[in-house]
């Protein structure tokens, strides 16, 4: 189905493993963006992507790595999970000059015990 | 740096009309929008606005724009209770690139 996928749904880790959030969207949009939700501080940027094999840093990145080998799929890896990573994670995608282009995945629930 | 704004909470009785509102940072943005977030729900683009108008109607929702204050604020008509939830004002920046920058959402609970 057409859309934006994004998994696990649900994830409980222990602090210091390393987890992948994957997000996959099938229309060949250019941008793709992670944020994070916690209460207090609505959605907050970690890190997005221009396209294949380019990404920048947002507002929080400290802590994750992303990768875009391919259009469609970005990947956020936490390296050694910590408590305070523990979050709602969303994926979006969007093409650049669409105003009504930015659309979500359902998010992942992570929580890091 | 600055945020974007927004009052936290805002309660109506069904069939008034709500007025959540919303200070953004940077008056050249191009577009702003609105999201709303059911519980346990990803985010739905409810609507936006480009920055050359000063309002858009769409059904019971309308969109007011004040771009010398930086202003923006959403109607919401004959409110129901399936209308109960966060909603998000949302920018891009200038130096943002083409991200998304959010304010941190007003939850509207609507009684019967």
């Amino acid at each position: 189905d057409a859309g934006i996928t994004q998994s696990p749904r649900y994830k409980i880790t222990e602090t210091g493993r390393q987890v992948t959030l994957m997000c996959h969207q099938t229309w060949s949009h250019s941008y793709m963006f992670w944020y994070r939700q916690d209460l207090g501080h609505g959605l907050r940027l970690i890190y997005y992507s221009a396209a294949a094999d380019i990404t920048d840093k947002g507002e929080v990145p400290d802590g994750y790595v992303v990768s875009r080998s391919k259009t469609e799929n970005f990947p956020l890896t936490l390296e050694s999970a910590t408590r305070s990573q523990t979050s709602v994670y969303f994926c979006a995608s969007s093409d650049p000059g669409q105003g009504d282009g930015y659309t979500f995945g359902s998010g992942t629930r992570l929580t890091v015990v | 740096g600055e945020d974007v704004e927004q009052s936290l909470f805002l309660s109506v009785r069904e069939g008034d009309s709500s007025v959540i509102n919303c200070t953004y940072t940077d008056s050249s943005s191009t577009y702003l929008y609105w999201y709303k977030q059911e519980p346990g729900a990803g985010l739905q683009l409810l609507t936006y606005i480009f920055s050359n108008m000063d309002m858009k109607q769409d059904q019971r929702l309308t969109v007011l724009l004040n771009k010398k204050d930086k202003h923006l604020s959403l109607r919401i008509a004959d409110t129901q209770t399936g209308d109960s939830a966060i909603y998000f004002c949302a920018e891009i920046p200038n130096q943002a690139g083409t991200a998304l920058i959010f304010g941190k959402g007003t939850t509207l609970s609507v009684s019967s």
